[in-house]
């Protein structure tokens, strides 16, 4: 079975905040990415890795950044945590074809 | 960009039959996708379509039309378990990412 372990799944944070969240992976996978989902708006891809130190854009990158220093390892960055940060972020992992599977999910507060 | 719809909310009785719709505009087709999410889980892979026509998985089916951009998802023998949230998702021309509809919540009732 695949394993997306993602390193919190709460968290409180002020504004201002670093915010780190990390999804670690054990199946080999190319492809590692970051969403955010939000009532109303369902699932919206911040940032994806196809390979290490490789990072693209998605839809709603503002305000985050990314580390891929290893193929297991996705790291979502806030440099400085704001309000509308407040959300549930979803790691997955994927090869080129076939499925994305996520992790269990990390619930941010930002106060 | 890719344009995917999907019903906000729908409701249905145990045992009875409900179909999801999703529709979708892009402008290069790689792969339609539904996922199952349940309240505060993550979301589950349940079917894959890449070519026109009907996969059936058990008590779920879903249906792809290409070139109406049209996908259905097909539940039968509903069961109190199966209320959740279906997203539909479309692969991004890029082959990477998927993109995702905003979800259809649906309530099975006794």
């Amino acid at each position: 079975d695949v394993k997306v372990t993602q390193s919190s799944r709460y968290l409180v944070k002020r504004t201002g905040e670093k915010v780190f969240l990390e999804c670690v992976q054990d199946m080999d996978h190319e492809n590692m990415f970051w969403y955010r989902q939000d009532p109303g708006l369902g699932l919206r891809l911040i940032y994806f890795s196809y390979d290490v130190k490789m990072k693209e854009k998605g839809d709603i990158p503002e305000g985050y950044s990314v580390s891929r220093e290893k193929k297991e390892r996705f790291s979502l960055i806030l440099e400085s945590a704001s309000t509308n940060q407040t959300s549930m972020y979803l790691c997955a992992t994927g090869r080129n074809t076939g499925e994305l599977f996520f992790g269990e999910g990390s619930r941010l507060t930002v106060l | 960009g890719q344009n995917i719809d999907q019903p906000t909310e729908m409701t249905a009785t145990e045992g009875a039959i409900v179909q999801i719709n999703c529709t979708y505009q892009t402008s290069g087709f790689n792969g339609l996708f539904w996922y199952q999410q349940h309240a505060g889980e993550a979301p589950t892979f349940l079917s894959y379509n890449v070519l026109d026509g009907l996969e059936e998985k058990g008590r779920f089916s879903s249906f792809l039309s290409r070139s109406k951009g049209y996908s259905y998802l097909l539940l039968k023998e509903l069961q109190m378990k199966d209320s959740a949230s279906y997203l539909c998702a479309v692969r991004d021309p890029t082959g990477y990412a998927l993109n995702f509809g905003k979800g259809t919540s649906l309530l099975v009732t006794p």
